[in-house]
């Protein structure tokens, strides 16, 4: 798999802050994505280029990216908010999508 | 925006299967990449490839081999093929619009709901 590596959940209490890493040495010079995905539901995009907000996704969403690790920083989480969080890249060695197994977010 | 993907549910090993994603509120020769991407059970998202709205395509490598994306402006779709599957081919199949910026930075702003195709005898 060239999948990058993401923690398996992260839970936080609602109104404090969550942060979804996602890192691998496939990060490279890219732009990193972020999706959302709810129980039978698609996926949505919650950002994109690394730092930019889609329509309709509220500035609590932010990210960042070090040399190897994205990061999706949440802030006055919400219990809507509770989903499966996962990054997409692109693996400029193979010249493929790659995208990260997910986190669950649970909201206390 | 909306896509709606079409598919045969079950194929049999070692048989082609092919979907098709429909697209609403934007016409495929406009400008976008159209991909699929699929998951297998318990697994992460796979990318299986991009068609540019000229008709270039881009594939993951693993797969380039069995697959081939076509676009099908009369009626607005594009689809997937994929040839001699097997049991690792189940998957939720997604179809989406991509938006890029360089080479390389490529995003799925809008996704189907997902067809899923099971592989067996």
């Amino acid at each position: 798999s060239y999948g990058q590596t993401q923690p398996q959940s992260v839970s936080v209490a609602p109104g404090q802050t969550a942060i979804i890493t996602c890192g691998g040495d496939n990060i490279g010079s890219k732009s990193v994505q972020w999706y959302r995905q709810k129980p039978g539901q698609a996926p949505e995009l919650v950002l994109y280029f690394t730092t930019d907000l889609p329509s309709g996704i509220p500035r609590r969403f932010s990210g960042s990216k070090s040399a190897d690790t994205a990061t999706l920083t949440i802030s006055g989480v919400e219990a809507g908010d509770e989903a499966v969080y996962f990054c997409q890249g692109w693996d400029s060695r193979r010249d493929l999508v790659v995208f990260g197994r997910g986190t669950l977010l649970t909201v206390l | 925006v909306q896509l709606q993907e079409s598919g045969p549910g079950l194929v049999r090993p070692s048989e082609p299967m092919s979907l098709t994603c429909t697209v609403s509120g934007d016409s495929i020769t406009s400008g976008h990449y159209w991909g699929w991407v699929r998951q297998p059970p318990g697994e992460e998202m796979e990318w299986i490839g991009f068609i540019f709205h000229t008709g270039t395509t881009l594939y993951n490598p693993s797969l380039k081999s069995r697959v081939t994306i076509s676009l099908h402006p009369s009626t607005n779709h594009f689809s997937l093929s994929l040839a001699s599957t097997t049991a690792a081919d189940t998957a939720l199949y997604y179809c989406g619009r991509s938006n890029y910026g360089d080479f390389g930075d490529f995003w799925f702003e809008y996704w189907g709901q997902g067809s899923l195709v099971t592989v067996s005898s």
